[in-house]
């Protein structure tokens, strides 16, 4: 167990309302991430952290932003949620030093834009 | 654009079979690459990784990488219903500091 949560873990909610979804881990890990998964295109990175305040943009951050205030929290915002959005979102977390591609995921939180 | 490309399958074996998964790679600057499963509604979880070409053996999986043919593969030797689940493939770039997922396959094992 990594210990990652992810909330909400459902969420519906309409075209244009702003969505919050938080991250949160217990081991101290420096680096953290947001994943989307949709049929047909596997994971796509939206947003990493690798520290307080510190985060860089994905494959796919349109529409997409990120705060990481705390070591524990890593926040995904969309400020005004479209029907594309509409997809399952993957929190994970790196127990390395550094960027490598083990990956520890939470256990997702699936949100539906109507 | 870096791709990993895998056959979505559904793949099915049965019980005490071999299965057999693969997955190329575009990109040549890809250092190391990682097998995940996921079963239906959970999460990711990671079941290998290999980073030199050859075989890296875990229980009754086989990780199998071809740089040469930009190519990875993953064995389960005995098939167990209990691994029916999508397997996705991953290539990490650390020059591009990089991960890129397939879209996985979809494996099947028949009791």
């Amino acid at each position: 167990d990594a210990g990652i949560t992810q909330s909400p873990r459902h969420k519906v909610t309409e075209t244009g309302t702003p969505v919050t979804l938080r991250c949160h881990q217990t081991e101290n890990h420096r680096y953290m991430y947001w994943y989307r998964q949709d049929p047909g295109h596997g994971l796509r990175l939206i947003h990493y952290s690798y520290g307080v305040k510190d985060t860089d943009k994905g494959e796919v951050s349109d529409g997409y932003s990120v705060s990481r205030s705390k070591t524990e929290d890593f926040l995904l915002t969309l400020e005004s949620a479209t029907s594309s959005q509409t997809s399952v979102y993957f929190c994970a977390i790196s127990p390395g030093t550094g960027h490598t591609g083990e990956l520890f995921f939470g256990e997702g939180s699936r949100l539906t834009v109507l | 654009q870096k791709e990993v490309e895998q056959n979505s399958g559904p793949l099915s074996v049965p019980e005490g079979a071999i299965a057999s998964l693969n997955c190329t790679y575009s990109d040549r600057g890809s250092q190391s690459f990682f097998w995940y499963r996921q079963y239906s509604g959970k999460s990711p979880e990671l079941i290998m990784f290999i980073y030199s070409n050859g075989d890296k053996e875990d229980g009754r999986f086989t990780a199998q990488l071809n740089k040469a043919s930009q190519y990875v593969s993953l064995l389960i030797r005995d098939s167990q219903p209990s691994d029916s689940a999508t397997y996705l493939c991953a290539a990490y770039s650390g020059s591009a500091r990089q991960l890129t997922f397939g879209s996985g396959t979809q494996l099947t094992v028949l009791p």
